[in-house]
């Protein structure tokens, strides 16, 4: 079975400090693909990123940095000089392959969501 | 392309009142996914559809039911609403190839009294 762990609920920051969400996922597939979403307050649900699990490489967009690590089974999310504006729920996810042995049809496992405020 | 739709966007029931969340896709996916969003729980998946005329359970069916009748359109439907069901509900869809990439909805906020 898969499972999606955020450990910080909430996290609290004043604008311009660098934040990190953590997230560790348990799958028994080799074949599987992470994810991270941003919820504003207007309550849709923004793509922000995938990683499939053949691909370790780090990722930097703009502020935003992901730190995937197999051996450790995370997914960690940075957000550099935070802004007012990245004030949201940020929610990792897990979603196996679909065929190659995958029987989840695609389906995504998400994690319990980090609260992240940024304080002017 | 309209993407993921849902209707209605909000609503009240009262307990034991019924109804209908509709999810319509332009894209021709053939997956598609009902979540529930509650808080501290992130989303969970309630039923989900592999294409037309078919349906599965997921993690959270109790209290809910699907159709998928036309491949665009994934209905979920609430016999006898109960508080425990109120929640954001969030449909999504993806193609059967191409990775994982789901599309999601805008969410309908549903509240029973």
């Amino acid at each position: 079975a898969q499972k999606v762990t955020q450990a910080q609920t909430e996290i609290s920051v004043v604008e311009k400090e660098d934040v990190t969400l953590d997230c560790v996922y348990e799958t028994r597939d080799t074949t599987y693909y992470l994810f991270w979403y941003k919820q504003p307050p207007s309550g849709e649900l923004v793509f922000l990123i995938r990683r499939n699990s053949f691909d370790e490489q780090n990722e930097i967009s703009g502020r935003y940095s992901w730190n995937f690590q197999k051996s450790t089974s995370s997914f960690n999310f940075t957000i550099t000089a935070s802004q007012v504006v990245d004030s949201a729920v940020y929610f990792c996810a897990l979603s196996e392959a679909v065929g190659a042995g995958g029987t989840s049809y695609g389906k995504l496992t998400f994690g319990q969501g980090t609260i992240l405020t940024v304080h002017p | 392309n309209a993407g993921v739709t849902q209707t209605p966007k909000f609503r009240v029931l009262k307990t034991g009142q019924s109804m209908t969340l509709l999810c319509a896709q332009d894209m021709n996916h053939e997956y598609m996914y009902w979540y529930r969003q509650d808080p501290g729980m992130g989303l969970r998946l309630i039923h989900y559809s592999v294409g037309e005329g078919t349906t599965a359970k997921g993690e959270v069916p109790d209290g809910y039911n699907v159709s998928r009748l036309k491949k665009q359109n994934f209905l979920l439907g609430l016999e006898s609403a109960a508080p425990s069901q109120t929640s954001v509900y969030f449909c999504a869809s993806r193609a059967t190839s191409g990775g994982a990439w789901q599309y999601f909805g805008p969410g309908t906020r549903l509240t029973v009294l």
